[in-house]
């Protein structure tokens, strides 16, 4: 129950295309789904997150859509560059429980 | 500038050869955990300690060890590495938006045991 499943494992997107990358959670006790961002040789870092009293949020090119009677969240890359190549990593956590759970990971390639 | 230390970055041993991978912030954060990053497993949590002198186990303890003797510094101890410890390990203490869950990760230490 405190799995976090991430899909697809690996994603090659045109540039100027979309990225979608899939999350699906059971524990409904989470309040709190960040996305981070890893790039090679790096740690993870924080990229977006989302509280589940919304469904959608936006930051730029970046946007969580999340789906509560689903427990599904994701994330979509708008008009996806280059330099958005790297690992994604989505999470969930109770706030104040000081613990995140991390989906598997997709590593994302944009083709030039 | 906010930061988390790993060392060392790199680290190739022998099965059995104690070793330590030690994490430093600067943040005077409270709370501070390790991770180990395997693939199609994603990030998990290896112990925390949300104080000095306060550790706990997070979801794969086994075979790790921890110290809190200040509040800066919290290293990882290997007693007796294997190989299916090989790993990429992070060391994380929570970011600047206050909240326990925006974690802020180190640059990583690269483990292999031969």
């Amino acid at each position: 129950q405190q799995q976090v499943k991430q899909s697809p494992q690996s994603l090659i997107v045109q540039k100027g295309g979309i990225s979608i990358i899939n999350c699906a959670y059971e524990n409904t006790a989470f309040d709190y789904f960040p996305w981070y961002q890893q790039f090679p040789g790096k740690g993870p870092a924080l990229l977006i997150a989302i509280r589940p009293d919304v469904s959608e949020k936006k930051e730029g090119r970046f946007t969580i859509s999340f789906n509560k009677s689903a427990k599904q969240f994701s994330l979509h890359i708008m008009d996806s560059q280059p330099g958005d190549s790297a690992t994604y990593f989505c999470a969930a956590g109770i706030q104040g429980a000081q613990k995140l759970v991390f989906g598997q990971g997709t590593r994302l390639t944009i083709n030039p | 500038e906010a930061q988390v230390t790993q060392n060392p970055r790199y680290l190739i041993t022998v099965t059995g050869k104690k070793l330590t991978v030690t994490c430093s912030q600067n943040m005077n954060h409270e709370y501070m955990s390790w991770y180990r990053q395997d693939p199609g497993l994603g990030l998990r949590q290896i112990y925390y300690s949300m104080n000095v002198e306060v550790t706990d186990k997070g979801d794969v303890p086994e075979g790790y060890k921890v110290s809190r003797k200040e509040k800066r510094n919290f290293p990882l101890i290997l007693e007796s590495p294997s190989p299916n410890q090989t790993s990429l390990y992070f060391c994380a203490t929570p970011g600047g938006g206050g909240s326990y869950n925006e974690q802020f990760f180190g640059p990583g230490t690269r483990l292999t045991v031969l």
